[in-house]
Formats: C-alpha cells, structure tokens, sequence
C-alpha cells in the first residue's frame, strides 16, 4: 500500500499536454522532502527523469516539468509524443515510516 | 558512465533464499548508497533497502525486516541482496539502483533479476 497516490492512467493526443498528480501527506511530501519521477519504458528499468522537484537531468527533453506544493507533486509533459508512452512514477522519502516510499504509478497512453 | 550490472534469472521454491548481485562500474563505488528495488507482475515500484558499502551498515523496510540481508564488496564494486524464507508473493523483478550525490535520488539503475518462486 504505498502512500503517494497517483492517479492509475491518463492519456492526450499527440501534441497535447498531460498531468499526473503525486498526492502524498504531511509525513513526506508535506515535510518539505523533494519529490523525483522516474519513467518506466515497457520491459525496461526506471529512469530518472525529474529530481529535486523540478530539475532535469543530462538529456531528458524540457517538454517534461516538475512542480509541488504542500502535499502533492505534478509531473507535466507537454507537446506529448508516441514515445513517451510509459509509467510514471513519483518517489519521496516517507518520515514515520523511515523509508523511501513510491508512487502507485501512471500508464501515459498516447491516443 | 556508471553501469550497474545484476545477476540472472532464477527460479526458487517456497521457503528457500535468494541472493541477487549487482557489480558496478563507471563510477566510485565505495561513497554512493546502492539501493534495491522491486517490482511484482503488474505492480508498481517497492524499495527495500539500501546500503553505503564505505559504511558497510544497511537499513531495510519495515516490510522486510528480518528477512532480507543487503550487503557489499568494495573490492569488488558488489553489492549484494539476499531474501530468505520466500513466499511466492516474492515473486517480481528486483532492481539495484545506486543512490546519486543527492540522498534520494535513484540515478542509475542495474537491467533487473527476475525472481520466480515456485514449487
């Protein structure tokens, strides 16, 4: 039972722009822990794709954004492309329970 | 480029161990957390543990306290993940990912060790 909600899929035409949410508590997210997303290609490992909130590693397109506030997170992508047809997930650290915790995930489905 | 390479396929019955390597490469090894992470059929992402192989002490997950042994070889750039007393909801993918210059970071990641447990 993981304590970062997301929501389980979204999906957008090619072009359009999608959000996924990462709601989580005053334990993680809310205590002021950052929050990274990783990408999870179909068969393959996770990537880091965003850290620290909102920061972009070495060669992952700036048409993918982090943001949070308070308790939740977003991850955005804009200008959605075929290729970016995979699961997201969000990551923080969880304070009662001494661990790092993730996201339940989200299916991007490009339509 | 840090490269983490883990070990392959296996296949155990109910109530038997596991120990999953990971071996290193591309960076310094000693100074970042390895971090093990699994993934059942379907499901979505699980962190067990981690360790700091300078440190040598490991701190695991709740969930898998008592049953899991995470350890590491620096001469060997090594880390290892041992699970006991399998279950077949121990089934999944596990993942090593090391632990970049930031604490919580999962910077790279090993290919991942498909884990069946079947009797």
């Amino acid at each position: 039972q993981s304590v970062l909600t997301q929501p389980p899929s979204v999906s957008g035409a090619p072009g359009q722009r999608v959000t996924i949410s990462c709601t989580g508590s005053n334990s993680n997210i809310g205590t002021d822990y950052d929050v990274h997303w990783y990408q999870q290609l179909p068969g393959a490992a996770p990537k880091l794709l965003i850290y620290i909130n909102n920061i972009r590693p070495s060669g992952v397109p700036d048409r993918f954004s982090g943001s949070k506030s308070g308790t939740s997170a977003s991850l955005a992508i804009t200008g959605l492309q075929a290729e970016d047809e995979a699961d997201y997930y969000c990551q923080s650290y969880d304070s009662s329970l001494s661990a790092y915790v993730f996201g339940t995930g989200t299916k991007v489905t490009v339509l | 480029q840090v490269q983490l390479v883990q070990s392959g396929a296996e296949v155990k019955k109910p109530g038997s161990s596991v120990k999953v390597s990971c071996k290193a490469s591309g960076g310094t090894f000693s100074s970042y957390a390895i971090n093990w992470v699994r993934q059942a059929p379907g499901q979505g992402l699980e962190w067990m543990g981690g360790i700091i192989p300078i440190f040598g002490t490991a701190n695991y997950a709740q969930k898998f306290q008592g049953r899991v042994s995470i350890t590491a070889d620096e001469s060997t750039s090594t880390a290892y993940m041992e699970l006991g007393s399998l279950r077949s909801e121990d089934a999944a993918v596990y993942y090593c990912a090391r632990e970049g210059g930031v604490t919580g970071i999962f910077d790279y990641w090993g290919q991942g060790t498909l884990v069946t447990v079947s009797s």
